[in-house]
């Protein structure tokens, strides 16, 4: 079975700093993709980036851009120039290439100083 | 706009009552979904359909039932089978077939809490 794991429960960044959310996943499938989900304190799930694991180039949208390796089956998520509006728990995801379900990690709360 | 919408945004729900939470999409998507999410837990999927009248059980559908009489709709019953309903239900949509079936779009969620 698939699995997620996000080893960082939390993590802080200063406002204008750079972070990275860690992610690596379990898979024995070639062609699928990954994701990166923010849910803030509204609780509502807003996709950030996803990735399709038979390209190459890493997934990039704006101030976000992800690192995947698919080797190592780690897929991190760099937030540059934090915000205050980026404060929120992310999800890293899988789904399978003809998806029906998405598998979720536990999550990451990122805390945004200023 | 087009968008997922839950109602209600709470639910209060007494021993031995079955409650339905619903949700409706106007993307036009073809398939929709059931997540639950627990305190400081990831999602877990209760229940999909791909097309209308048709359903699969996701990782923990005991206690739940659905139904999709409507493109636009599907409902979540959670029964009185359902021992530990406390949590976060989360509905998504997306395309079936082709490109763009694989990200799912999710409404705002319902809150339902047990008296």
């Amino acid at each position: 079975a698939q699995t997620v794991t996000q080893s960082q429960p939390e993590m802080s960044v200063q406002e204008a700093e750079t972070v990275t959310l860690s992610c690596t996943y379990d898979t024995s499938e070639s062609d699928y993709y990954l994701f990166w989900y923010k849910q803030p304190p509204s609780r509502q799930m807003i996709l950030v980036i996803r990735q399709e694991a038979y390209k190459q180039q890493n997934a990039t949208e704006n101030r976000f851009s992800v690192n995947f390796q698919k080797a190592a089956k780690s897929f991190s998520l760099k937030i540059s120039d934090s915000q205050l509006g980026d404060a929120a728990m992310y999800f890293c995801a899988y789904s399978f290439k003809y998806g029906n379900k998405l598998v979720f990690g536990a999550g990451t709360i990122l805390r945004v100083k200023s | 706009d087009g968008g997922i919408t839950q109602s209600p945004k709470y639910l209060f729900r007494k021993e031995g009552q079955n409650v339905t939470l619903s949700c409706e999409q106007n993307l036009n998507h073809d398939a929709m979904y059931w997540y639950r999410q627990d305190p400081g837990q990831g999602l877990r999927l209760i229940y999909y359909s791909q097309i209308v009248n048709d359903f699969q059980k996701g990782d923990i559908a005991e206690g739940y039932s659905v139904s999709r009489e409507k493109k636009e709709s599907f409902p979540l019953t959670v029964t009185s089978a359902q021992k530990n309903p406390t949590a976060f239900y989360l509905c998504a949509s997306s395309m079936f077939g082709g490109a763009g079936q694989e990200t799912q779009y999710f409404g705002p969620g319902t809150r339902l809490l047990v008296l």
